[in-house]
């Protein structure tokens, strides 16, 4: 079982829809998690961190935190094309590292 | 801020050469990660420093690989012996001590191994 672990997707909505991905980690301990979005062929950018149990929102991003089912959510409403890439799931347990899932690939169509 | 860099941004090299790259973080953060990313995966989280100090190196890294950060700001990757498995996207990133997960990435080194 790999620590983070994200459906690879890829994951099709149109324009407008909201777009839900998720994410589960296999370290009880994780205090502190993170969405990265990688648009091809260029580095995984920040979009979004969360530390508590439940919802944080951000313009159209809110992600989710269930710590006691090890589960962590990104939802983009009113997805646009520009969102189109893919994102990244990170958990950072200790302060240190941090470990990534292999990313879920979202295309919004016009 | 101007945000971190790498250099060189791609680099072809033949088997067995050595190659070194190099990351500047940004300015204020003295956490430093290196990472490799292979197509359709995540980074592999390789080694990070905290100012000068080496605090982490993944077990999974052959000891052709080596790390330094000699004066806590900029960094060097260096591989041995290159391999054919070792063609990947390095990637830099830097973040503050008290907010170690909120990381920000370099463009990356792009490295071939032919």
């Amino acid at each position: 079982q790999k620590e983070v672990e994200q459906n690879s997707g890829p994951l099709s909505v149109p324009e407008g829809a909201i777009a839900s991905l998720n994410c589960t980690y296999s370290d009880r301990v994780s205090q502190s998690f993170f969405w990265y979005r990688q648009y091809s062929g260029k580095s995984p950018e920040l979009i979004m961190s969360i530390y508590s149990n439940g919802d944080k929102e951000d313009g159209r991003f809110t992600a989710q935190l269930n710590k006691a089912s090890q589960y962590v959510s990104l939802l983009i409403r009113d997805s646009q094309p520009s969102d189109s890439a893919t994102y990244l799931c990170a958990v950072n347990p200790n302060a240190g590292k941090s470990t990534f899932g292999d990313g879920t690939t979202l295309t919004v169509k016009p | 801020d101007t945000g971190v860099s790498q250099d060189p941004r791609h680099k072809i090299t033949k088997r067995g050469q050595n190659v070194t790259f190099r990351c500047d973080p940004i300015s204020e953060h003295n956490r430093l990660y290196w990472y490799r990313q292979t197509l359709g995966q995540g980074p592999e989280f390789l080694t990070y420093f905290q100012n000068e100090a080496q605090l982490e190196k993944s077990r999974l890294l052959s000891d052709r690989f080596s790390a330094e950060r000699p004066k806590g700001s900029f960094s060097t990757l260096e591989i041995q012996r290159t391999e054919q498995g070792d063609s990947a996207m390095y990637l830099c990133a830097s973040s503050l001590v008290s907010r170690a997960g909120e990381q920000y990435f370099g463009p990356g080194t792009r490295l071939t191994v032919t």
